[in-house]
Order: C-alpha cells, then structure tokens, then sequence
C-alpha cells in the first residue's frame, strides 16, 4: 500500500525558516515524481512544484518559483519543502503527492498545516 | 498557464439525485490529462476519475467523467450522503498544473 506520511503541524514567526517532509512507502519512492500542493484556509488546491527523487530533476509553478525550495533525500525515501523566510501569506495547508510518470497525481499525503503569526 | 473554470461554485441537491458538475479550460488540456478530486472536510483530496473518463480504484461507478478538449464534466448518477464534498478538477498535460476553484456540492 502506497503511503505519503507528512511531519506534523508547525507554528512560526516571520521571517522564519521551516523545512517540512514527506515519507513514501509502498512504492519505488526514486521513481515517481512527488509534488506539493498548498491550501489557503478555506480555498481551493494550487499546485507548487514537483521532483523526480531519482536524479532531483525539479520543476516549479512560476507562482513558487523563488518562493520555496523542493528537494528529496532517496536514501530515506523524503522529499522536502522549505522556506527561507516564511510571511504570514504562507499560512495554509500543504499536501505532498506522488506523482506518476504522466504527472497524474495518485496519492496524497495527510497534509502539514503551517501556521505564520507573530 | 490553462486555467480551469468549474461551475457551478455551489450544488443544493438531495441525496438520490443526480449531480452534474462542470470544468471548462483556458486552453485544450493535452492528451485529455484531467483528474477530478473529492474533498471533504479536514481531510487530502481523493482521486475519483483521471484521463477525463477512467475510474480511480475503488471509486463507485456512480460517479463518471467525460468530456474532451475543454470541457469536462463529471456525474453522479445518485448521490449518496457520503458525497457531500467540494470536488475540484485538475489538468495534468501541461506545467504548470493547474486546478480549477471547485464546485461544493451541499445537501438541499
């Protein structure tokens, strides 16, 4: 059984750094892409980008670009999101999802709320 | 960038119903890579129907998709209580991928 296990709620300040995770099992984890997702409270889904584990090839939406950093450790079967300095914008739930090789996106993760408030 | 459309915003229907829900893209979505999406409250979107038209697994066959090009459609022939939910689609034939703003489906 494919499993998407996320790290757990975080509560930050501005200008803080934050690096979130995603563990896959039940799966080949270096050869699916896996993507995140964000949710703002009480809308809807916007896709941030996605990795191929395998050789870290990334890809960004032009919406995220320069904003997050998305990488993957194979050796532990972890893809990562990360912020540099979080803004109170960054407020939201973000889901990882495994990916297929036509970037059909077929399982989810439980989702990481990320709280930004001074 | 495709954007996607879905209409209506919000469904009042009664269970045993039929739901019509609609996703009307920017441009023509290639190789018809849409995926429709439920999501309840509190919980990860679930897959229902991707390639426009192939059931996840698992998924009722209650639920069904067609469409082609830009417009898309997703059915549900009855619904039951358990499909209350806002439903979102989603291209997947071009980066970046896109969703589309949802349609809430809500008991009448």
């Amino acid at each position: 059984e494919v499993q998407l296990v996320q790290s757990g709620a975080e509560v930050k300040k501005p200008g803080e750094s934050l690096k979130i995770s995603c563990k896959g099992s039940g799966y080949r984890f270096s050869s699916d892409w896996v993507g995140w997702v964000r949710q703002m409270p009480g809308k809807g889904l916007e896709w941030m980008g996605i990795i191929y584990p395998g050789d870290s090839d990334t890809r960004y939406s032009p919406s995220f670009q320069g904003q997050v950093t998305i990488s993957a450790d194979k050796s532990i079967s972890t893809a990562y999101l990360q912020w540099s300095s979080l803004k109170a914008s960054d407020t939201a739930m973000y889901y990882c999802a495994k990916h297929d090789s036509s970037w059909r996106i077929d399982d989810w993760g439980q989702g990481t709320l990320v709280t930004v408030s001074s | 960038e495709i954007v996607l459309t879905q209409s209506p915003g919000t469904l009042s229907l009664s269970p045993g119903e039929r739901a019509t829900l609609s996703c009307r893209a920017s441009q023509s979505v290639s190789n018809n890579y849409l995926s429709w999406y439920q999501q309840k409250p509190g919980q990860a979107p679930r897959l229902l129907i991707y390639a426009a038209s192939s059931r996840a697994t698992g998924i009722p066959d209650r639920f069904s998709g067609s469409g082609s090009g830009t417009d898309f459609t997703l059915t549900i022939s009855r619904l039951e209580p358990e499909d209350f939910a806002v439903y979102f689609c989603q291209q997947y034939g071009s980066s970046p991928l896109t969703f589309g703003g949802g349609t809430k489906v809500e008991i009448k």
